[in-house]
């Protein structure tokens, strides 16, 4: 089936410090990727879609600068944490839809998603 | 997509069956049910979904009402593994330009 995979499964760094996550397509392409944050005990919530080859689109209130948003190929989208605080110490997760037809369209595939812990 | 509404919380036995169930009265007839579940700390996995026909496959059914304003998701034999958040969502198949809207789900524990 198809398979989304998201590095690093989890990541510790420091305030201030950048960190990139990546999310492949494993065989598939994917010309959309969308990225969902979670906080402890809570849902997930979307953050922002990209598209590849185009500018990636955010939910209000998520700031743009700050969680930059690539999707160079068909195959890979990152999310880069700019200049990282405690407050985005979160559960980050990838999502792609699967464009099948009729009752065939499975939804989406997510990956595992990166714990990420700003100290 | 239209609304849905889960109990937040449900205990199952080991080895017996798990009705999860999902209301969603303001379901359009073109909005399928979808079924996804996220075991702790992992990304969510796609489950079951149906338009108005019960369906059934190799982890679940998902029993659709008559006039699809509620539904049940079963999972047979319930597993320790079984015990995750399960998300009931109502939305148009195909498409994927937007994101999926997650409410806050049932979670379920299975008891040894």
């Amino acid at each position: 089936g198809a398979v989304v995979s998201q590095h690093p499964s989890w990541v510790i760094c420091k305030s201030g410090t950048s960190v990139k996550i990546e999310c492949r397509s494993l065989d598939f392409q994917a010309t959309t990727m969308f990225w969902y944050r979670q906080f402890p005990k809570q849902s997930l919530m979307l953050m922002a879609t990209s598209n590849e080859g185009s500018k990636a689109t955010y939910e209000q209130g998520v700031e743009k600068d700050k969680f930059l948003i690539n999707h160079a190929s068909l195959t890979l989208s990152t999310l880069t944490v700019t200049s990282a605080h405690p407050e985005d110490s979160s559960f980050y997760i990838c999502s792609a839809p699967l464009l099948g037809q009729g009752r065939d369209n499975y939804g989406y595939t997510f990956g595992s998603g990166t714990r990420l812990t700003v100290v | 997509d239209a609304k849905t509404t889960q109990p937040p919380s449900m205990d199952c036995a080991e080895g017996r069956a798990a009705n999860l169930p999902c209301n969603h009265s303001t379901i359009s007839g073109n909005e399928y049910v979808y079924w996804y579940r996220q075991i702790h700390s992992q990304g969510p996995q796609y489950i079951i979904h149906g338009l108005k026909n019960n369906e059934t496959n190799e982890m679940a059914s998902l029993i659709i009402t008559e006039d699809r304003k509620s539904s049940t998701l079963i999972l047979p034999h319930a597993t320790l593994r079984d015990t995750a958040v399960y998300y009931c969502i109502v939305r148009v198949a195909g498409g994927g330009a937007d994101g999926l809207t997650f409410g806050k789900g049932t979670h379920l524990i299975i008891q040894p």
